[in-house]
C-alpha cells in the first residue's frame, strides 16, 4: 500500500539555524500539505501545495518557513532560522484532490536547543 | 475560520464496551469530515471519513454520523478492543471551489480500553 514516507524522523538544531524537512508523497497525489503538532497539542495547518506553488497558508507559516517540490517525488519544508517555539512534530500529508482522503506520513520530530 | 472542537478529551472504557466521540464544527462551508487515530510516535491514521451528503457511514467497528444541522459528527467504536487505545482526532474540510483542503483539527480524545 503506497504511503507518504518522512526523513529524517527526528531531527535537532540550535536556535538560528536552518532545517530541511523532507517528504515523498504518494505518487499519484496532486496536493501537498505540512502540519504541526506541538507536543500535546492539536495539529495545525501550516501550507498547501499544488500546481508547483503554495495554494494556502497559515499564520504560522511567516516568512522564516518555506516550500519547495524540486523534483518529481520530494516535497520539503525549510525552517530558514529556526526558534525555541519550532519545536514540534511536523507532518507532511498528500491527497489526489480536494475534499479527498489526506494521508499523513509518519512525522519529523524537531528539537530546537 | 473553521473551529473544530472535540469531546471528550479522555475516555475510559472496558473491553467490548462503546466509545462515542463527538465533534462540532463552526463553518456550515464544511462538507468532508475525516478521524484519525493517532498512535504513540506515529503520525495520524485515517479511520473514516464523512461528506456532507450522507448522514452515516460505517465500517466494521466504527461508524460517523453527521447532523448538518446541528454542524456535529461523531464516531462511534463498537466493541472496544486494547488496540483500539490511541489518541483520535476528528477534522474538517472544504472541498471543491477555492478551498485547497485544509483540515482544522479538534483538540484530540485520549482512548483508554481496559483488558
Amino acid at each position: 500500500e503506497p504511503e507518504v514516507t518522512q526523513t529524517p524522523s527526528h531531527q535537532v538544531t540550535q536556535m538560528g539555524q536552518e532545517v530541511i524537512l523532507r517528504c515523498v508523497p504518494i505518487s499519484n497525489h496532486l496536493y501537498f500539505y505540512w502540519y504541526r503538532q506541538i507536543l500535546g497539542q492539536k495539529v495545525e495547518f501550516l501550507v498547501s501545495f499544488y500546481n508547483n506553488e503554495i495554494s494556502e497558508k497559515s499564520e504560522i507559516f511567516d516568512d522564516q518557513f518555506s516550500v519547495e517540490r524540486p523534483d518529481g517525488s520530494n516535497f520539503t519544508l525549510k525552517i530558514r532560522s529556526t526558534k525555541l517555539e519550532d519545536s514540534a512534530m511536523y507532518f507532511c500529508a498528500s491527497s489526489e484532490g480536494t475534499g479527498r482522503e489526506q494521508y499523513f506520513g509518519p512525522g519529523t520530530r524537531l528539537t530546537v536547543t | 475560520g473553521e473551529n473544530v472542537e472535540q469531546h471528550p478529551s479522555t475516555l475510559s472504557v472496558q473491553e467490548g464496551d462503546s466509545a462515542v466521540i463527538k465533534c462540532t464544527y463552526s463553518d456550515s462551508a464544511s462538507n468532508y469530515f475525516p478521524w484519525y487515530k493517532q498512535e504513540l510516535g506515529k503520525g495520524p491514521q485515517l479511520i473514516i471519513d464523512i461528506r456532507s451528503n450522507v448522514g452515516e457511514k460505517k465500517d466494521q467497528r466504527i461508524a460517523v454520523t453527521l447532523n448538518k444541522t446541528a454542524k456535529h459528527f461523531s464516531l462511534h467504536i463498537t466493541e472496544t478492543q486494547p488496540e483500539d487505545s490511541a489518541v483520535y482526532f476528528c477534522a474538517a474540510s472544504m472541498g471543491g471551489g477555492t478551498s485547497y483542503g485544509k483540515l482544522t483539527f479538534g483538540q484530540g480524545t485520549i482512548l483508554t480500553v481496559h483488558p
